[in-house]
């Protein structure tokens, strides 16, 4: 069976600080790996994904993560972050059908 | 502007009391989804809908009902809504031309279920 582990569910980080919020998976198939970012008080929005070709992969507002195979994880960077950034986040693996992780809500301190 | 639209998007009723939260998009998606998030849980499936007239159970459907009685619309149904249903609940789409296409969410319904 599919699953999906995002191992810390709160992260707060200062402004300007990097951060990196984790994902893991298990399939026994290969997969599409998304993230999701869900902005206070609104729905849910693409932050990047993962189809194929290069590991390293760049989404929106600076983001970017990291595809390793051997390690099933799909990790989430930014160098520095903005309050802006304040919101939880979802990885979330495609097999099939979506299965989202239990989120990670990143607070960014003044 | 392409988006799909959820309402009502704050929802307070009692017990047993039918309601229904419309879905609708107006990018032509064939595939629809309702989600519910509850703190601690992530996002799961409640229902799903790969095109007209076809819906299938997702991992969590006690409780609900869907329609798609047309390309757009595929509102979720609680004919006996009961506390433990009370949650934020989301509707997406996707186009199914590709298999990997990105989910479209609308804003959220909060429902209370008191």
């Amino acid at each position: 069976a599919q699953s999906v582990t995002q191992l810390d569910s709160q992260v707060p980080v200062f402004e300007e600080a990097p951060v990196e919020l984790r994902c893991n998976y298990s399939s026994s198939v290969s997969v599409y790996l998304f993230w999701y970012v869900q902005y206070p008080n609104q729905g849910l929005q693409l932050l990047l994904k993962y189809l194929s070709g290069s590991t390293l992969v760049k989404g929106i507002n600076g983001f970017e993560a990291e595809f390793n195979k051997s390690q099933t994880s799909f990790h989430l960077r930014k160098p520095s972050v903005h309050i802006s950034d304040t919101a939880e986040y979802f990885c979330a693996p495609l097999v099939g059908k979506y299965i989202f992780g239990t989120g990670t809500r990143l607070k960014v301190l003044a | 502007e392409a988006q799909v639209t959820q309402n009502p998007r704050y929802l307070i009723t009692v017990t047993g009391k039918k309601l229904t939260v419309t879905c609708s998009q107006n990018m032509n998606h064939e595939y629809m989804s309702w989600y519910r998030q509850d703190p601690g849980l992530g996002l799961r499936q409640i229902y799903y809908s790969m095109n007209v007239e076809v819906t299938d159970k997702g991992d969590v459907p006690e409780g609900y009902k869907v329609s798609r009685k047309e390309k757009r619309n595929f509102p979720l149904i609680l004919e006996s809504p009961s506390p433990n249903q009370t949650s934020l609940y989301f509707c997406a789409s996707r186009p199914l031309d590709r298999n990997n296409s990105p989910l479209h969410f609308g804003n959220g319904t909060r429902l209370t279920v008191t």
